[in-house]
């Protein structure tokens, strides 16, 4: 059963600074990668996604990278703004044949920048 | 629609009432998702249609839960006799790729109470 770890659970950074949010997951069988944001009350946003033959994907300040090997993706965030404050959530599609809709997700890492 | 709709946004029962929460996917999309997220956690997947075919409810977590789709748009979500421990967020998802691994673009959710 594959399971997804987000490290860390909560980050505080002030405004300006560099971060990286961590994922790792334990079944390297997968299709593809996601990095989500949710704000409070809010859905879930699609930031990002790396296909599994893939190593990174960029959108603007965000930078996702990808290592099956080693059963890791990291979320890096560049002069992070207040308003990136929210939960980022990870998630693996599952390289199963007939089942790989299946989205698992971390718990999610809680970041707050302050100005 | 322009995104993924849910209604109600907050439900309130008592412990032992019926609840059905609704979800409008975007117009067109194929493939729909439920996920349940308790507080502090990631989603975690329900059930999966493709149109009105619902191919996978292995993540129900019990028959008191039953969802549809008659007409391959509209997806409803029922709880039977609600228990404290289904106090949650239920975010629906859809997708215009065939149950793949595209990107899920989610609604706001249906948080709901069980007293």
């Amino acid at each position: 059963k594959q399971e997804v770890t987000q490290i860390p659970a909560a980050l505080s950074v002030p405004e300006g600074e560099n971060l990286v949010l961590n994922c790792s997951f334990t079944d390297s069988a997968i299709y593809n990668l996601q990095w989500f944001r949710q704000d409070p009350g809010k859905g879930l946003t699609s930031l990002l996604l790396i296909q599994s033959s893939q190593r990174e994907q960029t959108s603007g300040r965000l930078n996702a990278s990808l290592d099956k090997s080693s059963g890791r993706s990291t979320l890096y965030i560049a002069a992070s703004q207040p308003g990136d404050s929210a939960t980022y959530l990870c998630a693996a599609h599952r390289d199963s044949g007939g089942s790989n809709y299946k989205l698992t997700f971390g718990k999610g890492t809680l970041l707050t920048v302050n100005p | 629609g322009a995104g993924v709709s849910q209604s109600p946004r907050y439900k309130v029962a008592k412990r032992g009432q019926d609840v059905a929460l609704r979800c409008d996917p975007i117009s067109g999309h194929v493939s729909l998702f439920w996920y349940q997220q308790a507080l502090g956690q990631g989603p975690e997947f329900l059930t999966y249609f493709q149109n009105e075919a619902q191919l996978d409810k292995s993540g129900l977590p019990s028959d008191r839960f039953f969802a549809e789709r008659p007409e391959g748009s509209v997806s409803t979500l029922k709880i039977q006799r609600t228990q404290q421990e289904d106090s949650a967020v239920y975010l629906c998802a859809s997708t215009n790729n065939r149950g793949r691994t595209d990107t899920q673009y989610f609604g706001p959710g249906t948080r709901l109470t069980v007293l």
